[in-house]
């Protein structure tokens, strides 16, 4: 089975702190996502991952940044977190675009104060 | 405009009864891909279903089917005999090339089963 994995179930920050979002996957997937959700609003895709060193703006980008370093990590940095950041975030992964399944992680609730 | 829109925010239901989850979506791409996720409380997506856009046939699985209709440009989701553990938001997604092959989800339908 895909195992995605994300650092932390919940986190409690403070505007303007630099916060990093880790996710892991074990199934050597080459695309990885990242995504808020927001009640009403569904999933928005914040940005995502090709192959290792590749990033690609998604749907909402500003204000976060990623960095994939490795092909099993996909980290998403809220550069000055805001409250407006306050969310639920799902990474995710797949083998392949398109038809593939994304397969996704148990989420971080984030709470900035 | 929407691309994937699930009209229902919210369904309450009593165990047994069979309920039905509306989903349309939008892209003028002759070859695209649905799906349907499920959310437990816990948090994690489940993915549940795809269905390419060749394949109109209705599928089946336990208590769970799917009716794909190209002509409505709709891929409703029925769980029969609905149980508690039923209880979770459902999401339909789209992937087409017209929206570079990402997932593009709808806003999700919250299901609550009674017991």
């Amino acid at each position: 089975d895909v195992k995605v994995t994300q650092s932390s179930r919940y986190l409690v920050k403070r505007t303007g702190e630099k916060v990093f979002l880790e996710c892991v996957q074990d199934m050597d997937h080459e695309n990885m996502f990242w995504y808020r959700q927001d009640p009403g609003l569904g999933l928005r895709l914040i940005y995502f991952s090709y192959d290792v060193k590749m990033k690609e703006k998604g749907d909402i980008p500003e204000g976060y940044s990623v960095s994939r370093e490795k092909k099993e990590r996909f980290s998403l940095i809220l550069e000055s977190a805001s409250t407006n950041q306050t969310s639920m975030y799902l990474c995710a992964s797949s083998l392949g675009r398109g038809r593939q399944p994304q397969h996704f992680g148990d989420g971080t609730r984030l709470s900035i104060l | 405009a929407q691309k994937v829109t699930q009209a229902q925010t919210e369904i309450s239901v009593v165990e047994k009864e069979d309920v039905t989850l509306d989903c349309v979506y939008e892209t003028r791409d002759t070859t695209y891909y649905l799906f349907w996720y499920k959310q437990p409380p816990s948090g994690e997506l489940v993915f549940l279903i795809r269905r390419n856009s060749f394949d109109e046939q209705n599928e089946i699985s336990g208590r769970y089917s799917w009716n794909f209709q190209k002509s409505t440009s709709s891929f409703n989701f029925t769980i029969t005999a609905s149980q508690v553990v039923d209880s979770a938001v459902y999401f339909c997604a789209l992937s087409a090339p017209e929206y570079g092959n990402k997932l593009v989800f709808g806003a999700g339908t919250i299901l609550r089963v009674k017991s």
